[in-house]
């Protein structure tokens, strides 16, 4: 199946400072990327919605200037974690497509942890 | 919208018994359905998918799920499950408007 590396893989930061995630389709070029955020033993939560070369949209109730998703590249995503505090702690998971309705492709995730 | 239903939170099987992880789904258009597995720290793994065509469909590892569109269930399957079988199993579906969504989740657990 395609490649999806994200990077790095674990972060630990202070509070206040930024962080970005890397994302990135390895062997294809991904029309759509997601970006999800997943609780302890809990499902994935859908954050954004990004497609190449245009503004990513967001699902209710996620903070767009506080999680800002660039994809520059068919190939590239970045998540930044601006301003992070301690309640933004969580495993961040990023995936990409090829196109409309084909499976998604997941990255190996991010655990992000705010001290 | 779409909305993916997984009743089961935890499944505890028999090594070598079958399973079924059952998967419901809601949805006003046409579907796309997946299962994935996740192991503990990592990310997700397709375990099989439905697009179109044959309503049984087989994926990695042993497992497969038939789409039933009376129903509107994605169940998966595994005649006898392995220790290595042990993580979490998502289903999800995909519409017109490119999202993904993602059931809950049903933790596999084999007992020994």
């Amino acid at each position: 199946g395609a490649v999806v590396s994200q990077h790095p893989s674990r972060v630990i930061c202070k509070s206040g400072t930024s962080v970005k995630i890397e994302c990135r389709s390895l062997d294809f070029q991904a029309t759509t990327m997601f970006w999800y955020r997943q609780f302890p033993k809990q499902s994935l939560m859908l954050m954004a919605t990004s497609n190449e070369g245009s503004k990513a949209t967001y699902e209710q109730g996620v903070e767009k200037d506080k999680f800002l998703i660039n994809h520059a590249s068919l190939t590239l995503s970045t998540l930044t974690v601006t301003s992070a505090h301690p309640e933004d702690s969580s495993f961040y998971i990023c995936s990409a497509r090829f196109h409309l309705n084909t499976e998604a492709f997941f990255g190996q995730g991010t655990r992000l942890t705010v001290v | 919208a779409q909305s993916v239903t997984q009743l089961d939170s935890q499944v505890p099987v028999f090594e070598e018994a079958p399973v079924e992880l059952r998967c419901n789904y809601s949805s006003s258009v046409s579907v796309y359905l997946f299962w994935y597995v996740q192991y503990p720290n990592q990310g997700l793994q397709l375990l099989l998918k439905y697009l179109s065509g044959s309503t049984l469909v087989k994926g990695i590892n042993g497992f497969e799920a038939e789409f039933n569109k009376s129903q509107t269930s994605f169940h998966l399957r595994k005649p006898s499950v392995h220790i290595s079988d042990t993580a979490e199993y998502f289903c999800a579906v995909s519409g017109e408007d490119d999202k993904i969504i993602f059931g809950k989740g049903t933790r596999l657990h084999i007992l020994p």
